[in-house]
């Protein structure tokens, strides 16, 4: 079965500064991969997904992650963070052709000083 | 923008009392799921649903737990006897496609068990 690890319980970064939150993955081919965030108080939302093809992927609020198939990671980044990006972010691998449903980490808090 | 909604945001019961969860999937979505997060840990998978079925379950879903689709818009999560460690987020989310793993989820409904 699949699984994700995300290092990071929280990230502290300022405002303006460049940020990557952590995501391995255990799955034994390729798997889709996902980021998702939750803004305090709303629901889980996609930022972006990996099923094939290049393995830079443009998400939407400026994010965006690449999946490395040799260290099993699938980092999200962001080049200049905005207060309002303060959230929970969660990766999740799904298998293609076995269970598609979404397996998630325990998620990163990310704080963000001014 | 469709959105999946979800009631109570917040429920406190004493253990041993029945639990219904609702949740109204995007209209058009075809397949359902509930995810469940205690404080500080996974957001954990616990039941997929099509076509007025189960299709996979994990084993935190045991046969306290019992989900419906009463009409064509309400999709429901009951649990029969709540102990303490029920005590969660339930997250319900919805997807119309099988195997792409993009879910949609709602805002949650705390459950409080004391």
């Amino acid at each position: 079965a699949q699984s994700v690890t995300q290092p990071d319980i929280h990230i502290t970064v300022s405002e303006g500064a460049s940020l990557e939150l952590r995501c391995n993955y255990s799955y034994g081919a390729t798997p889709y991969l996902f980021w998702y965030v939750q803004s305090p108080g709303q629901g889980l939302q996609l930022l972006l997904k990996y099923f094939s093809g290049d393995t830079l992927v443009q998400g939407i609020k400026g994010f965006e992650a690449e999946f490395k198939r040799s260290q099993s990671s699938f980092n999200l980044r962001k080049p200049s963070v905005h207060w309002s990006d303060a959230a929970e972010y969660f990766c999740a691998v799904g298998a293609p052709g076995g269970s598609y449903i979404p397996t998630f980490g325990r998620g990163t808090s990310l704080i963000v000083h001014p | 923008e469709p959105e999946v909604t979800q009631t109570p945001s917040h429920q406190v019961t004493q253990m041993g009392q029945e639990v219904i969860l609702r949740c109204v999937p995007i209209s058009n979505h075809l397949y359902f799921y509930w995810y469940r997060q205690i404080l500080g840990q996974k957001v954990e998978f616990l039941v997929s649903f099509y076509n007025n079925e189960i299709s996979e379950k994990s084993e935190i879903f045991d046969d306290q737990f019992s989900v419906e689709r009463p009409d064509g818009s309400n999709f429901t999560l009951k649990i029969r006897s709540t102990k303490l460690e029920d005590s969660a987020m339930y997250f319900c989310a919805s997807s119309d496609a099988l195997n792409t793993g993009e879910l949609f989820f709602g805002e949650g409904s705390r459950l409080t068990v004391l």
